[in-house]
Order: structure tokens, then sequence, then C-alpha cells
């Protein structure tokens, strides 16, 4: 079975500090692990995604997320936040064996304080 | 290259009315889900399609229908609208390597059952 847990529905940093959003998965067999980000009234748009290749991948808009195996873990960071960073962040995973599913956590609504 | 659209973007129901939302991609893109997406649960998978004219049940396939006459559009339905069908229902698409594959997604439908 797959399944991902976001901690913290609710994240807030100040412009120019550490972004860190927290993904757990639970996987049966090798994930594939994503971070999708939405906008306010938009769809969901592909920041990253880890793909067995290399566990530090880097995505779009200066984020990047490190796969760790041993925590089964697959946070999400970015060194400085943007005003533009604010917006709600959604880890999914998929595997060999969900078929065409993907697995989407509950979502971390990030605010950026000036 | 307008990637997924869905139409309509907004619409009022009444209890027992029946509705029709249009999916269309134009990647080319063999594989297409309809998600419904809910306040403190991620997104969920209601139906999906590995391509023309399939269709396959996800997570929470009650009380929808879906078509897949042709490649690049698929419709969810319903027949007998409920209150708990209130919701923003989003369409995604990918191409044929399913598990590891970015799904990409269109910028939703707001329906609200009165």
């Amino acid at each position: 079975a797959q399944s991902v847990t976001q901690l913290g529905s609710h994240v807030s940093v100040s412009e120019g500090a550490l972004v860190l959003l927290r993904c757990n998965y639970s996987s049966s067999v090798p994930p594939y692990l994503f971070w999708y980000v939405q906008y306010p009234n938009q769809g969901l748009q592909l920041l990253l995604k880890y793909t067995s290749a290399a566990t530090l991948v880097k995505g779009i808009n200066g984020f990047e997320a490190e796969f760790k195996k041993s925590e089964t873990s697959f946070h999400l960071t970015k060194p400085s936040a943007h005003m533009s960073d604010a917006a709600e962040y959604f880890c999914a995973v998929s595997g060999a064996n969900t078929g065409n599913q993907f697995y989407f956590g509950t979502g971390t609504s990030l605010t950026v304080i000036p | 290259n307008a990637g997924v659209t869905q139409t309509p973007k907004f619409r009022v129901l009444k209890t027992g009315q029946s509705m029709t939302l249009l999916c269309a991609q134009d990647m080319n893109h063999e594989y297409m889900y309809w998600y419904r997406q809910d306040p403190g649960m991620g997104l969920r998978l209601i139906h999906y399609s590995v391509g023309e004219g399939t269709t396959a049940k996800g997570e929470v396939p009650d009380g929808y229908n879906v078509s897949r006459l042709k490649k690049q559009n698929f419709l969810l339905g319903l027949e007998s609208a409920a209150p708990s069908q209130t919701s923003v229902y989003f369409c995604a698409s990918s191409s044929r390597d399913r598990a590891s594959d970015t799904q990409y997604f269109g910028p939703g439908t707001r329906l609200t059952v009165l």
C-alpha cells in the first residue's frame, strides 16, 4: 500500500527564511515521489519528482527535495522564502504496484510573512 | 498548446440535478484522471482511463460515471447530485509511462450542490 503524510497543515515563515515542508511516505515497493504546488484558484503544478535517480532532486523556483530511504522521507526545502512562494504544497507517491494511481498527502499551506 | 482544460470553471446545482464536466488535453496523453479536492483531505482519485474507450474506478467512484470516447477527452458525470459532491474537481493527464510520469493538471471546476 502507498500513502504519504505531510506534517503540518500550515507553515509560516518570514521572507528570506528557510522553507521546510515535511513529507513521509509509506510504500511496499520503491516509490516515485512528487511535490506539486497549487496557487490560489489554480490547478496543481509539478515542482519536482524523484524517480530513483539522484536522491537530491532540484525543481523549479529554487526548491529541492532529498529522498531518504532510511527515514522514508522526501522533505521539500528552499533556502530563502519569497512572497511568491505562498501557496498550497502537496506531496504525492506512486509505485510500480499502484497502477495509475497517485496518492496525495493532505497538503501544507505555506504563508510567507513580509 | 493549451495543456489540460476543464469546462465549466464554476457550477451550482440543486440536489438531484445532473451535469457533465468536460476535460480536454492536447498532449496526446494516454492516461487521464478525475480527482476531487476537499479541505483537509488532499486530492482523491475518482476514476481514471488508460486509453480511449477504457475507464476504471479510483478511490472514491460512487455517485460518478465517466466516459472516454475520444483520446483527448474525459467526461465526468453526476447523475443525481448530492451536497456531499460539493468539491473542486481536477482533471489530469499523463503519458504512457505510468508510475514515474508527471501528471498534468487542469485549472479545476468548482462545484456547489445545494
